[in-house]
């Protein structure tokens, strides 16, 4: 059974652009989340998607975005990089709508320079 | 606003040893995640404790969760360099989707 699926990997982009990231989750799940980590604020949560609809969104700013598409597929969308957008972005599936084991997937490792 | 301390952050320990990281909240939930992340790795899943007093083991790690004192702990028996990782406990808000609050993280090192 195939796990959560990154892509990109390894991403470099220069402040100002913007990037795309995206997540294919095991198949069966409907719930997709996205965190990013860095060294100075650890994990955070950024937002979670369910069927297609945002549910949570995490306290990060409106460059921030996402969707999720109806095979449960979702992608993120970082607008205007900052050099503070520099992190690993992690990606979850979890198979029903709440309460549910989340598995990550391996990460995009997004550098601003 | 949920908040969740581990402690200690870091950990350096001898194999053969027993050591405890503790993971506190800060308001009510039912539901507790144990990762491991190796370096320049993603969160593999650990546990899952899904009531007060749930208690799973695995090999060395023993995890327990009291949910009235909202805290979780994990047990490392007999440790061996195999288990050096960073671990990072999560906690998930009652009825709030599937969204994760975790702490720091606690890396642990463990010398032969």
């Amino acid at each position: 059974k195939a796990g959560v699926t990154q892509t990109p990997r390894y991403l470099i982009k220069t402040r100002g652009q913007q990037v795309t990231l995206s997540c294919s989750p095991i198949s069966g799940h409907r719930s997709v989340s996205w965190y990013q980590q860095t060294p100075g604020q650890g994990l955070q949560f950024l937002f979670e998607y369910f069927s297609e609809t945002q549910r949570n969104k995490g306290n990060f700013p409106g460059r921030f975005s996402g969707r999720q598409f109806s095979n449960s597929r979702s992608e993120m969308n970082v607008s205007t990089l900052e050099l503070g957008d520099s992190a690993l972005y992690l990606c979850a599936s979890s198979l029903v709508s709440w309460g549910a084991e989340a598995f990550f997937g391996q990460g995009t490792r997004l550098t601003v320079v | 606003e949920l908040k969740v301390e581990q402690n200690p952050l870091f950990l350096s320990m001898q194999e053969g040893k027993n050591y405890t990281i503790y993971c506190n909240y800060s308001t009510t939930s039912d539901r507790l995640y144990w990762y491991r992340q190796d370096p320049g790795k993603s969160l593999e899943s650990l546990f899952v404790l899904l009531s007060n007093g749930a208690v799973k083991q695995e090999g060395r790690l023993m995890a327990s969760l009291d949910t009235k004192a909202r805290l979780s702990t994990l047990h490392i028996t007999a440790a061996v360099h195999d288990l050096s990782a960073t671990y990072f406990c999560a906690v998930d808000r009652n009825n709030a989707g599937n969204m994760l609050t975790f702490g720091g993280g606690t890396r642990l090192m463990v010398k032969p």
